[in-house]
């Protein structure tokens, strides 16, 4: 398996705290992403980075912002948690070899009450 | 604007039999062609996946055939299996840089005995 890293697996917090979500790889890839997914949507892409300091918008990105200050770590955070953004996160990554498979963790089940 | 139809949403199939899943798309800038399962409390693994310069590539009970002019993708599992039973999806590449996935739906496959 990937080394990919999820931290927490699961949290549950209430309305307007804000929420870091963490993705650790050992893999040194250059591409690292933030998927949700939810019933009868598929995943959905957050965000993703190609690099350090190097961040892009997905298309479900409102509400959400991210960090990547090593390779190894890309940071979620939902500054103002609200109850639609209830959800399993997903980090994956990837290496930046044209048509290289993107690798998943095991998600973080995320619950905002 | 959905990128990426699945279908069926759902399927059940009998030990040994033969499971189907398609996948239709209209961004014709889709050059990887990628299927991945998930099981329950797990990311997405990928499974098997095709260039659009061939029209078939087969890995064990798994097939996938590609219709570049239909705009479609299928998933073929030979002989499923209970440990065939699993969410599947299609994830089309963009050419564009990032590696980015677009996700289909998702069907839910149950192999019964």
């Amino acid at each position: 398996d990937a080394g990919i890293t999820q931290s927490p697996r699961h949290k549950v917090t209430e309305t307007g705290t804000p929420v870091t979500l963490r993705c650790h790889q050992t893999e040194n890839h250059r591409y690292m992403y933030w998927y949700r997914q939810d019933p009868g949507h598929g995943l959905r892409l957050i965000h993703y980075s190609y690099g350090v300091k190097d961040t892009d918008k997905g298309e479900v990105s409102d509400g959400y912002s991210v960090s990547r200050s090593k390779t190894e770590d890309f940071l979620l955070t939902l500054e103002s948690a609200t109850s639609s953004q209830t959800s399993v996160y997903f980090c994956a990554i990837s290496s930046d070899s044209v048509g290289q498979p993107q690798h998943f963790g095991d998600g973080t089940r995320l619950s905002i009450l | 604007q959905q990128q990426v139809k699945q279908s069926p949403q759902s399927l059940i199939v009998q030990k040994g039999g033969i499971s189907i899943i398609n996948c239709a798309y209209e961004n014709t800038a889709f050059d990887y062609f990628p299927w991945y399962q998930q099981f329950p409390g797990k990311g997405p693994a990928l499974l098997i996946a095709i260039r659009p310069d061939v029209s078939e590539k087969k890995e064990g009970r798994f097939t996938i055939s590609f219709n570049k002019s239909a705009k479609q993708f299928s998933l073929h599992i030979m002989d499923s299996q209970p440990g065939d039973s699993a969410t599947y999806f299609c994830a089309p590449k963009g050419a564009g840089g990032g590696n980015k996935l677009t996700f289909g739906t998702g069907t839910q496959l149950k192999v019964e005995l």
